[in-house]
């Protein structure tokens, strides 16, 4: 059966502070992969989607970047971390190929910038 | 431009009563739309999708072109039911759901 992991589960970093937030995906091939972002009073906003490796598509500009080395991994990354970048971040992965309809969430990471 | 908009935060009824959560989208083409929940503890996951107009654990949607709704229903709620509840819709690209900000349901005895 396929598993998403998402690591670290909370996370608190200092303004100014690198980032980098990992999510692998176990039983599939060739996966999408997502990052999602849930910030306070603000619901859930697509960051990033990646279809394959090295292919990575922002949905919003930000301080953040996202990068697939792996077929199944899915990083993502900040230099330089800023207080609105506090949220929770869930990566979520469906199945390869165009209009793929489900999505599987992550356990999400909390990330307080303090 | 594509968006999704749930207008209430909070829903509260008593089990045994109806349930109605509202889903409203913005979409010029045909639009792909689904429920996710989320149950404590949980993670996020599908509920349904308006394409196979099935009804999981009860409820159902129906798209309203017309009213451009996707409103989510179950005639007698139970406290299981209590949760999370996001409206989705599938984006131009065909990979990518653009969320609504969420409906939290609470059902109470």
């Amino acid at each position: 059966s396929q598993t998403i992991h998402q690591w670290p589960a909370t996370l608190v970093q200092p303004v100014g502070s690198p980032l980098s937030l990992e999510c692998t995906v176990e039983g599939t091939s060739n996966p999408n992969l997502y990052w999602y972002r849930q910030a306070a009073g603000r619901g859930l906003q697509l960051l990033f989607y990646s279809v394959g490796i090295g292919q990575i598509s922002s949905e919003v500009p930000q301080n953040l970047s996202a990068s697939r080395p792996q077929d199944r991994q899915f990083i993502l990354s900040s230099k330089k971390l800023l207080l609105s970048d506090s949220g929770f971040y869930l990566c979520a992965w469906s199945r390869g190929g165009s209009f793929s309809y489900e999505q599987y969430f992550g356990p999400g990471t909390r990330l307080t910038v303090t | 431009a594509q968006r999704v908009t749930q207008p209430e935060k909070l829903l509260s009824v008593f089990k045994g009563a109806p349930v109605e959560l509202k889903c409203n989208y913005s979409y010029s083409g045909s639009p792909e739309l689904f429920w996710y929940v989320q149950y404590s503890r949980q993670r996020l996951q599908l509920l349904l999708r308006h394409i196979s107009r099935e009804s999981i654990k009860g409820f159902t949607a129906d798209l309203n072109k017309g009213e451009t709704s996707f409103h989510l229903k179950k005639p007698f709620a139970q406290e299981e039911d209590s949760a999370m509840y996001y409206c989705a819709l599938l984006s131009d690209s065909g990979y990518a759901l653009n969320f609504g900000k969420g409906t939290s349901l609470l059902v109470t005895p």
